[in-house]
């Protein structure tokens, strides 16, 4: 099908490593969203990119995150010297635009643990 | 501090029952509440309502905004076992520019047993 894509679907890495996770959104979508659940809890904003404007940031929790989206398209999410804490399911999404932002097509996540 | 607050955490219910699912909200220059549904990794879009008193329908899903109470409710009749997922709801408000986020609840656990 033509939804959001994620890789890999499960990372475990030892603590202090570096890792990138992949995010394919939909073709065409310009808006593309990163969140963070965590075990029992709701999904937590990360960063937002919508087109070529500046990226919204505000939800990163520490200099260690960092994302990218090269061309307007695939982004990767950027984990340096990974702890304990990182471990989640990372969630990305995409949609059409701002003004469609509610409605996000989730890709199938990508499950990380820190060992 | 919590802006989307969902309750009730958890539900278990039998088949055929009716449940109710809560979200009150505070954010300010509110622009839109959304429901999804969270069965394994990825949810999945249910409704997004914008006014207060207009009802959605799904099947046998509806849900209802109170914008003066500042919340809304997710009601689904005749439960089956498929309905069983976490039930999400956010909140998207106008930052005043094109950027901006959503804020999650942390879901309700709903529990249908045959």
């Amino acid at each position: 099908g033509a939804g959001v894509s994620q890789s890999p679907s499960n990372k475990v890495t030892e603590k202090g490593k570096d890792v990138e996770l992949r995010c394919d959104p939909i073709s065409g979508h310009t808006a593309l969203y990163w969140y963070r659940q965590s075990l029992g809890q709701g999904l937590e904003f990360l960063i937002y990119f919508q087109g070529n404007s500046a990226p919204d940031k505000s939800g990163l929790p520490s200099d260690r995150f960092s994302a990218e989206r090269t061309g307007g398209s695939v982004s990767t999410l950027t984990i340096q010297r990974t702890q304990q804490e990182d471990s989640a399911v990372y969630l990305c999404a995409s949609s059409l635009g701002a003004r469609t932002k509610g409605e996000q097509f989730f890709g199938p996540g990508t499950r990380l643990t820190v060992l | 501090e919590d802006k989307v607050v969902q309750s009730p955490l958890s539900l278990v219910v039998h088949e055929g029952d009716t449940v109710t699912l809560n979200c009150s909200y505070e954010v300010t220059n509110f622009r839109s509440l959304l429901w999804y549904k969270q069965e394994k990794k990825a949810p999945t879009f249910l409704f997004m309502l914008t006014s207060s008193g207009i009802e959605k329908k799904s099947g046998r899903l509806s849900s209802i905004l109170d914008k003066k109470e500042l919340f809304s409710i997710l009601n689904i009749t005749a439960t089956q076992t498929g309905d069983s997922a976490i039930y999400l709801c956010a909140v998207d408000h106008d930052r005043g520019s094109t950027l901006g986020r959503l804020y999650f609840g942390r879901g309700t656990q709903l529990t249908v047993w045959p």
